[in-house]
């Protein structure tokens, strides 16, 4: 089955360090998907990309997030620096958008940080 | 793993009997419906979707059923096993199908007593 991967599974890090966290979407997959998981506030939209282009980042702080696709291989999500209310766990999905909705949103199986 | 929401509704049933997980939704424009289940330190896994062009659809052992006058979603699983104890969460499209990423709820936790 085709599937999302994504590196680390796990990060432990300092207060104040950078951390980027990696992701491979399915082959074929027109979108990609950051997603930020906590106990109190659920599933959260970060960002999204289109053919490799921001489509909405409106979720994400700008001021210590950033989110990249170099290519159609690999997208990724930075913080700089990092803070303790950062941490989290991190999904990246993917998908392909189509005329008449989505198909195969499909998610990985998520980057756990912890920020100490 | 981790536990998603300390004050997750939890739907508690017998192993073999059938579950009833229920989902309301906020936007009359939303026209596309996803269903996800989500174990102890896994990602979210697709289920069964459901276009807004339909009332009921039907996978192995689940059932979606949609009711847009009321704007309410709900998953049934038949023949529930401890295996599908895990978290669900319904996430809709809110219109412009394609375009949007999902939105989420918030979740229900199913616990399948052997």
């Amino acid at each position: 089955d085709a599937r999302v991967t994504q590196t680390p599974r796990h990060k432990v890090t300092e207060m104040g360090q950078e951390v980027t966290m990696r992701c491979q979407p399915i082959l074929g997959h027109n979108t990609v998907f950051w997603y930020r998981q906590t106990m109190m506030q659920g599933l959260e939209l970060l960002a999204y990309f289109r053919n490799r282009a921001p489509l909405d980042d409106s979720g994400m702080p700008k001021d210590r997030f950033s989110a990249e696709m170099p290519d159609a291989t690999l997208a990724t999500l930075k913080i700089q620096p990092s803070e303790p209310r950062d941490s989290a766990v991190y999904f990246c999905a993917s998908g392909l958008a189509t005329q008449t909705g989505w198909s195969g949103y499909t998610f990985g199986s998520g980057t756990r940080l912890t920020v100490v | 793993g981790e536990s998603v929401g300390l004050h997750l509704p939890t739907l508690s049933v017998q192993e073999g009997d059938n579950s009833i997980i229920n989902c309301a939704y906020s936007n009359s424009a939303s026209d596309y419906f996803i269903w996800y289940k989500q174990e102890s330190g896994k990602g979210p896994q697709f289920i069964i979707d459901i276009r807004s062009n339909m009332d009921k659809r039907q996978g192995q052992r689940v059932t979606v059923l949609l009711n847009k006058t009321v704007k309410h979603l709900s998953l049934q699983i038949a023949a529930t096993q401890p295996g599908d104890s895990a978290v669900y969460f319904c996430a809709e499209n809110m219109g412009d199908t394609g375009r949007r990423a999902l939105t989420f709820g918030s979740g229900t936790r199913l616990q399948v007593q052997p």
